[in-house]
């Protein structure tokens, strides 16, 4: 069965500092992957995606993950935080073509320093 | 371009009580899937829709039940409901069966069971 683990439930950065939330995936073949963000009360916003290809990937807002295959892990990376950035941050993965949705990571909560 | 929409945003109902969520996908996605989010068990994938099929189901009981009309509007349904099934409820479309474009998630259904 497939999974995903954010081993980070919580994570403080002071604003301005850099970021790199982690995320290691289980999956028989390459995934599909992505990272979502969600703020308090709202749905999920894509953040960016990976399917094949270049295995560093650039998404909105000044995010960028790196899919490293050796490892099974795709984390997420900005250089400068700002306080707008705080949010709980999913990583996700999806067979490609399966119909069997999309399987989250637990989230992590980032928590920004002023 | 309107985002998804789900209605209503909040909703209280008592146990063994039933209720039905509503999702408006944006215009052109076919393909609309359900999602539960708990504090406990996280993200968890419900059902999924394209083209009025559903495609497929997580690991939920049969009160868990969802439709999508010719139109790709989706419903989901709970019946007899249980404290447990209080949680956010979000919906998600793609453009495409392969979802290689992501998916696009609306704000959510807040269900509370009391």
């Amino acid at each position: 069965a497939q999974s995903v683990t954010q081993p980070d439930i919580h994570i403080t950065v002071s604003e301005g500092a850099s970021l790199e939330l982690r995320c290691n995936y289980s999956y028989g073949a390459t995934p599909y992957l992505f990272w979502y963000v969600q703020s308090p009360g709202q749905g999920l916003q894509l953040l960016l995606k990976y399917f094949s290809g270049d295995t560093l990937v650039q998404g909105i807002k000044g995010f960028e993950a790196e899919f490293k295959r050796s490892q099974s892990s795709f984390n997420l990376r900005k250089p400068s935080v700002h306080w707008s950035d705080a949010a709980e941050y999913f990583c996700a993965l999806n067979s490609g073509g399966g119909a069997d949705g999309l399987t989250f990571g637990k989230g992590t909560h980032l928590i920004i320093q002023p | 371009k309107a985002g998804v929409t789900q209605t209503p945003r909040y909703l209280i109902k008592t146990r063994g009580q039933q209720v039905t969520l509503s999702c408006s996908p944006i215009s052109g996605h076919r393909s609309v899937s359900w999602y539960q989010q708990t504090p406990g068990q996280g993200l968890q994938f419900l059902f999924e829709y394209f083209s009025e099929t559903q495609r497929n189901k997580g690991n939920f009981p049969g009160r868990f039940s969802g439709r999508q009309f010719s139109n790709s509007r989706s419903e989901m349904n709970v019946s007899t409901l249980e404290l447990g099934d209080s949680a956010l409820y979000l919906c998600a479309s793609s453009l495409e069966a392969t979802r290689i474009n992501g998916y696009t998630f609306g704000s959510g259904t807040r269900l509370t069971v009391v």
